[in-house]
């Protein structure tokens, strides 16, 4: 199956500072990669469509200052966490499209 | 919309049969089925495509009624290494370049000895 990575994948940072994840798909090119969000024993809640060359999509409620898209190239879309606080403290996980959606192995922010 | 998952947890032991629902108040594309396994990202399991088909590898196997916007996933004599949280996640309307996956709650399967 396709591999995407993600990194880092554990980060703990202090309230007002910018955290950047990365998201690559390892063995496939992949115009549009995912960034979700998901919060313990819940489901995976999208937060932006990232399309290479473009402008992310973001979806409703989902403020595009503090959360930074970037998807520069074909197998690379990066996450930006603009001036953290901990309710943004959770699980982030990218995924890029092939057939389906592969995951990356997700990233677990805390914010202190 | 997001799609419904039933049960919300199922506790088998090891041999044991279990069924998943998702279903939809859409019209569905498509419908994909993932596991996650605690503190993990999802891993892709299979993905059903308008057209009623049904699919399977091993003893894990899915069917789509398109009629009725509903995909169920079928794990037979289970392992213990099915544990896990099953998520369903469906394409609305008739694919293309508006793709994205709506995902359900999530089925929490534990298999024990």
């Amino acid at each position: 199956g396709a591999v995407v990575s993600q990194h880092p994948s554990r980060v703990i940072c202090k309230s007002g500072t910018s955290v950047k994840i990365e998201c690559r798909s390892l063995d496939f090119q992949a115009t549009t990669m995912f960034w979700y969000r998901q919060f313990p024993k819940q489901s995976l809640m999208l937060m932006a469509t990232s399309n290479e060359g473009s402008k992310a999509t973001y979806e409703q409620g989902v403020e595009k200052d503090k959360f930074l898209i970037n998807h520069a190239s074909l197998t690379l879309s990066t996450l930006t966490v603009t001036s953290a606080h901990p309710e943004d403290s959770s699980f982030y996980i990218c995924s890029a499209k092939g057939d389906t959606q592969y995951f990356g192995p997700g990233t677990r922010l805390t914010v202190l | 919309q997001q799609p419904v998952q039933s049960p919300q947890a199922v506790i088998l032991r090891e041999g044991e049969d279990a069924v998943i629902n998702c279903s939809s108040s859409k019209a569905l594309y498509s419908v994909h089925w993932y596991r996650q396994k605690h503190g993990e990202a999802p891993v892709f399991l299979m993905i059903l495509l308008k057209g009623g088909e049904q699919k399977g590898h091993d003893k894990i196997s899915a069917s789509f009624n398109e009629k009725k916007q509903q995909s169920s996933l079928y794990l037979t004599a289970s392992q213990l290494s099915y544990s896990g949280t099953y998520f369903c996640g469906t394409e609305e309307g008739s694919g293309g370049s508006n793709y994205k996956l709506t995902f359900g709650k999530g089925t929490l399967l534990t298999v024990n000895p």
